[in-house]
């Protein structure tokens, strides 16, 4: 069936520094969407890709979808504590949540 | 709050115990969905319902028993859980029943459910 893997599955950064995790597919998606959970919450949604190579900002984040279709990425440019929690990716063509990237930022 | 009510926030039940869990969006969204999110599992997809009907069942022990009495409110009966089912229980809503928007997913906060 289908499977979505993220990568890596947790990442220790220093305030400042740059973090970025990785979303791939096993099969060819639609779409594909991102959320973020803080610790002790729930998936909040962050922005959804259609296109083939597109790419969006969020103020420090950035978004990006393959070519292929197969694969996407989340960038996040001079982390905050804010940043602090666990980045899902979700693909469609029938919904399934990726693996999660639990991010901890050290001030 | 986000539009989508959970309640009980935490429950903790026997295992021959019945209980039930309620979700309520305040949407307008046309599907509601059930997840269960295990420690160090992905989310997994539990039931899908689209203008209340149900459009998907993921293989779910009989033992959980979704009701969806109308578009804005979703249940989910418990009755004889296991252990192993103790998990936090998230609704969640869309206004499209693919899931295709650019509003993506509202989840509640969920029900962090423990089966002693």
């Amino acid at each position: 069936g289908q499977q979505v893997m993220q990568i890596p599955q947790y990442q220790h950064v220093q305030e400042g520094e740059d973090f970025t995790t990785y979303c791939n597919s096993s099969t060819t998606l639609s779409n594909i969407q991102w959320y973020k959970q803080r610790p002790g919450g729930h998936p909040v949604f962050l922005i959804q890709l259609v296109k083939s190579g597109e790419v969006k900002k969020q103020k420090r984040l950035t978004f990006q979808f393959g070519e292929a279709k197969k694969n996407s990425s989340l960038h996040i440019t001079a982390t905050q504590t804010t940043d602090v929690g666990t980045y899902f990716c979700a693909g469609f063509q029938k919904l399934v949540f990726g693996t999660g990237t639990r991010l901890l930022v050290s001030p | 709050e986000t539009g989508v009510t959970q309640t009980p926030r935490h429950l903790v039940m026997g295992m021959t115990n019945k209980k039930s869990l309620k979700c309520e969006q305040h949407l307008g969204h046309n599907a509601m969905y059930w997840y269960k999110q295990s420690a160090k599992k992905p989310l997994e997809l539990m039931f899908v319902y689209s203008l209340e009907e149900r459009v998907e069942n993921n293989s779910v022990p009989s033992r959980f028993s979704p009701e969806c009495p109308n578009s804005s409110h979703l249940f989910l009966h418990l009755h004889t859980l296991q252990p192993e089912d103790s998990a936090l229980y998230l609704c969640a809503s869309s206004q499209d029943p693919q899931g295709i928007s650019n509003y993506g997913y509202t989840f509640g906060s969920g029900t962090r459910l423990t089966v002693v």
